[in-house]
């Protein structure tokens, strides 16, 4: 069974730093992977997906990240925040070998607050 | 284009009532998720299906809860005698293709809350 851990449940930087969001997953075979944001009383709206092409990958909102096997690792990263990034990030994966049974395993979420 | 509409937004029961949320996926989407999300967790997978067939159920109780996604019309998650643990916030998601390849497109969520 796949599983997603996102460490820490919560993350604050200042406006303008670094955000690093990390996410590692356990799976047998390379997954594909997604990182979501959700806005308060929102649904799921998609940043970025890795689906075996190029490992570092672009998303919008200025977001990447960088699918590292060795490391089964797909840390978020944004070079400099922004007060609108304050919401909650949720990163997925899907098996791609599981034919038509394709439902997203998801980590439990980390809040990310930006200070002004 | 409109996106994944699920309705209603809100939705209040008192316990041993029954619930149907509804989920209309994005045009040209014929694959549908439920998904739900507790307090303070990750969503959690229900039941996968394309029209008229359900493909994984493997996140959905064993009782209570059933889904169906008819030739016409909507996708509905239908809550029977619904208690205060199913008090959460369910996602509907609708892709074109099965997962991997077309990313999943989510809904705003229908709140469930149980009085």
């Amino acid at each position: 069974a796949q599983s997603v851990t996102q460490l820490g449940s919560h993350v604050s930087v200042s406006e303008g730093a670094l955000v690093l969001l990390r996410c590692n997953y356990s799976s047998s075979v390379p997954p594909y992977l997604f990182w979501y944001v959700q806005y308060p009383n929102q649904g799921l709206q998609l940043l970025l997906k890795y689906t075996s092409a190029a490992t570092l990958v672009k998303g919008i909102n200025g977001f990447e990240a960088e699918f590292k096997k060795s490391e089964t690792s797909f840390h978020l990263t944004k070079p400099s925040a922004h007060m609108s990034d304050a919401a909650e990030y949720f990163c997925a994966v899907s098996d791609p070998d599981t034919g038509a049974n394709s439902k997203l395993t998801f980590g439990k979420g980390i809040t990310l607050s930006v200070r002004p | 284009n409109a996106g994944v509409m699920q309705n209603p937004r809100h939705l209040v029961r008192r316990r041993g009532q029954e619930a149907r949320l509804r989920c209309s996926p994005m045009k040209g989407h014929s694959h549908v998720y439920w998904y739900r999300q507790l307090p303070e967790e990750g969503l959690k997978f229900m039941v996968y299906l394309q029209k008229e067939n359900i493909i994984d159920e493997s996140g959905m109780p064993k009782e209570r809860f059933s889904a169906e996604f008819p030739k016409e019309g909507p996708s509905i998650l239908r809550i029977q005698q619904v208690v205060r643990g199913d008090s959460a916030a369910y996602f509907c998601a609708s892709s074109p293709t099965r997962t991997g390849v077309q990313p999943q497109h989510f809904g705003d969520g229908t709140r469930l809350s149980i009085l």
